[in-house]
């Protein structure tokens, strides 16, 4: 079974870190583009970092410089360092996958992990 | 980077009905335009890739079409578990953006 499933959200103070993790199984993980999307409460999605099957990353402007991704081939695994955290990155993160070429279009979601920033 | 704007915010149709979504883009994403459905509490499903193509396991009801600026997505004949939230993504460019939605609710 296709499977993605993230870890370590929880309850931060703001300009405290977290680091999420998700772990993938069913696929051939080294294969394919990985990302992370996260979604405030009611509101729409909002890409917030992607790293390619080669290592290449990239992320947006409101996170670059305090989030970091990377990931870990031998162990289906790839991580979200999250830094300098502020109310404004309180939501829910997923953790999805692309296989290249149709990299961008994510065929692969996990169902989740909460981050709370707050004081 | 590239804005996407969907249109409606909120679509109410009866199951049977047909359903018609609008994204707009704020410069040619040629067609690299991603759909996907999102139902409340779970993560997004990809629907359609590339403007038009229809991802695995995806019912024929569910057509893409457009390129450049204005895309649209169709639904041929609602049924009941269609109704959730609809969004664009573009993959032409970084940063990747999502347009803000359309509601796709029971009538």
């Amino acid at each position: 079974e296709v499977q993605l499933v993230e870890s370590g959200g929880g309850l931060v103070q703001p300009g405290g870190s977290l680091r999420l993790s998700c772990a993938a199984s069913g696929f051939t993980f080294s294969r394919y583009d990985m990302h992370w999307v996260r979604q405030v409460t009611g509101k729409h999605l909002e890409w917030v970092a992607a790293i390619g099957f080669a290592g290449d990353t990239h992320y947006p402007d409101s996170v670059k410089g305090r989030f970091t991704i990377s990931r870990e081939n031998a162990k289906n695994s790839f991580y979200l360092q999250m830094n300098s955290l502020r109310d404004g990155d309180a939501a829910v993160y997923y953790c999805g996958g692309a296989l290249p070429p149709i990299t961008g279009a994510l065929d692969v979601w996990g169902k989740g992990t909460t981050v709370i920033v707050s004081s | 980077e590239i804005v996407l704007t969907q249109s409606p915010a909120t679509l109410s149709l009866s199951p049977g009905e047909r359903a018609t979504l609008s994204c707009r883009a704020s410069q040619s994403v040629y067609n690299f335009l991603v759909w996907y459905q999102q139902k409340p509490g779970q993560a997004p499903r990809l629907l359609i890739y590339d403007a038009s193509n229809r991802a695995t396991g995806i019912p024929a009801r569910f057509s893409g079409s457009g390129s450049g600026t204005d895309f649209t997505l169709t639904i041929s004949s609602l049924e009941p578990e269609d109704f959730a939230v609809y969004y664009c993504q573009q993959r032409t460019d970084w940063p990747y953006t999502f347009g803000q939605g359309t509601k796709l609710e029971i009538k």
